[in-house]
């Protein structure tokens, strides 16, 4: 199994709303990402967990929030949201964070703020 | 720091030609190089690595890329092309110990006409 599953595909959200996109891999890595990418842009990384603890955060804003249960599970907690926000979110995991940088990526949750 | 260079944002071919995507890196250190793709509305999906020794490295769906140390580029070449191949192709760049960090190019859009 190399799949990451990503849940919802598609969320829309207006400013005031909580939500969260859920990430799940069952290959026995070790280390998860988020990045976001904008229409035409290549992702940019979010964050990034190793063995469940967070081990970079590249300066994204509160609103924003990992949280990594276990070492198959990757969440990210949306409130208070900007339009600007609107993205496809993709998540992704590797071995480790310290071997070849191949990651292995999801489909992605496409997220609409209103 | 490391840093990608694709300098065609979109290569049209006709089907069944050749074609080479272009990609330059930059870095102080050792690294390793990627080239990923996404379909529409789609994740990504690894198509080929150089981690070390031989530099002419094959990957899925019929492309290959050549590592030029000297030249710091990694170009991707496909010697025929077929329509499902429609695509963005990005580059990435990761550094020896940099813990998994990938950097992507801006990302070329390869289209496929008949």
């Amino acid at each position: 199994d190399t799949e990451v599953t990503q849940t919802p595909k598609h969320l829309v959200m207006g400013m005031t709303n909580k939500k969260s996109l859920k990430c799940e891999q069952h290959m026995g890595h070790r280390a998860m990402y988020w990045y976001k990418q904008k229409a035409k842009k290549p992702p940019e990384l979010m964050f990034v967990y190793s063995y469940e603890k967070l081990s970079i955060n590249e300066s994204v804003p509160s609103r924003f929030s990992p949280e990594c249960p276990n070492s198959s599970l990757l969440n990210l907690h949306l409130h208070a949201l900007q339009p600007e926000d609107s993205a496809l979110y993709l998540c992704a995991s590797s071995q480790g964070v310290s071997d070849t940088g191949e990651l292995f990526f999801g489909e992605g949750s496409r997220l609409t703020v209103l | 720091a490391q840093s990608v260079t694709q300098l065609d944002s979109q290569v049209p071919v006709f089907e069944e030609a050749p074609v080479e995507l272009r990609c330059n890196y930059s870095s102080s250190v050792s690294v390793y190089l990627f080239w990923y793709v996404q379909y529409p509305n789609q994740g990504l999906q690894l198509l080929l690595k150089y981690l070390s020794g031989s530099t002419l490295v094959k990957g899925i769906n019929g492309f290959e890329a050549e590592f030029n140390k000297s030249q710091t580029s990694f170009h991707l070449r496909k010697p025929s092309v077929h329509i499902s191949d429609t695509a963005e192709y990005f580059c990435a760049v990761s550094e020896s110990g940099g813990g998994n960090k990938l950097t992507f190019g801006t990302g070329t859009q390869l289209k496929v006409e008949l």
